[in-house]
């Protein structure tokens, strides 16, 4: 079983729709949580932090469930822009990051 | 401020030939990553610096796979001889220190034929 699993997709979603990722992870120990975005054939960049509380930034939440080991990405108002592989990532005690396999996301006039 | 920077930004090679590559990455970041990206899957780490010493290379494939950061600023990623399964990108990574936010470059595209 990977370290941190995600459907790969792509989930293909009209403009102005909502959707929402899921990610699991298997050690019950890891420790910090975040969702990186990859636009094709460019470098992951940081999209979001994931709090134990859960985070908003404008049309992105983030949530965290400790008790199921998986995070969430909610993407509200779908834009075009917004497509994009969302990869998921998580730290153990040691600050190691460990990626996701990544889901693809297509958003569609 | 600039970015992480690599190059080659594209490389073909045939099988068996060596290949570098070449990061810089951002000024004042103590910690270097190099990363593997296959298609479809996310990065994996091949090696981790902290200045000059390379503090995390259980994943770097040391009979093919060479790094090195000298000075602690620039390194250089080698694959001595290179095969068919190097084919993927090469993405370097830097922070200010580990645990901070990781800042990637746009990657070595490596296709081995």
């Amino acid at each position: 079983r990977k370290e941190v699993e995600q459907d790969p997709g792509p989930f293909n979603v009209p403009e102005g729709a909502t959707v929402a990722f899921n990610c699991t992870y298997s050690n019950s120990a890891s420790q910090s949580f975040f969702w990186y975005r990859q636009d094709c054939r460019k470098e992951p960049k940081l999209l979001m932090s994931v709090y134990s509380s859960g985070n908003e930034d404008g049309r992105f939440t983030a949530q965290l469930n400790r008790a199921s080991q998986y995070i969430s990405l909610l993407i509200r108002d779908s834009k075009l822009s917004d497509s994009a592989t969302y990869l998921c990532v998580v730290t153990n005690a040691g600050n190691m990051l460990t990626f996701g396999g990544g889901t693809r996301l297509m958003v569609k006039p | 401020e600039a970015g992480v920077v690599q190059s080659p930004r594209y490389k073909i090679i045939e099988k068996k030939q060596p290949v570098a590559f070449w990061c810089n990455p951002i000024s004042g970041h103590n910690t270097l990553y190099w990363y593997l990206q296959n298609l479809g899957q996310g990065p994996e780490l091949l090696i981790r610096y902290e200045n000059e010493e390379a503090v995390d290379d259980s994943q770097l494939p040391k009979d093919r796979f060479s790094a090195e950061r000298l000075k602690g600023v620039d390194s250089t990623l080698k694959i001595q001889p290179a095969e068919l399964g190097d084919s993927a990108v090469y993405l370097c990574a830097s922070s200010l220190q580990y645990g901070n936010t990781i800042y990637f470059g746009e990657g070595s595209w490596l296709t081995v034929v």
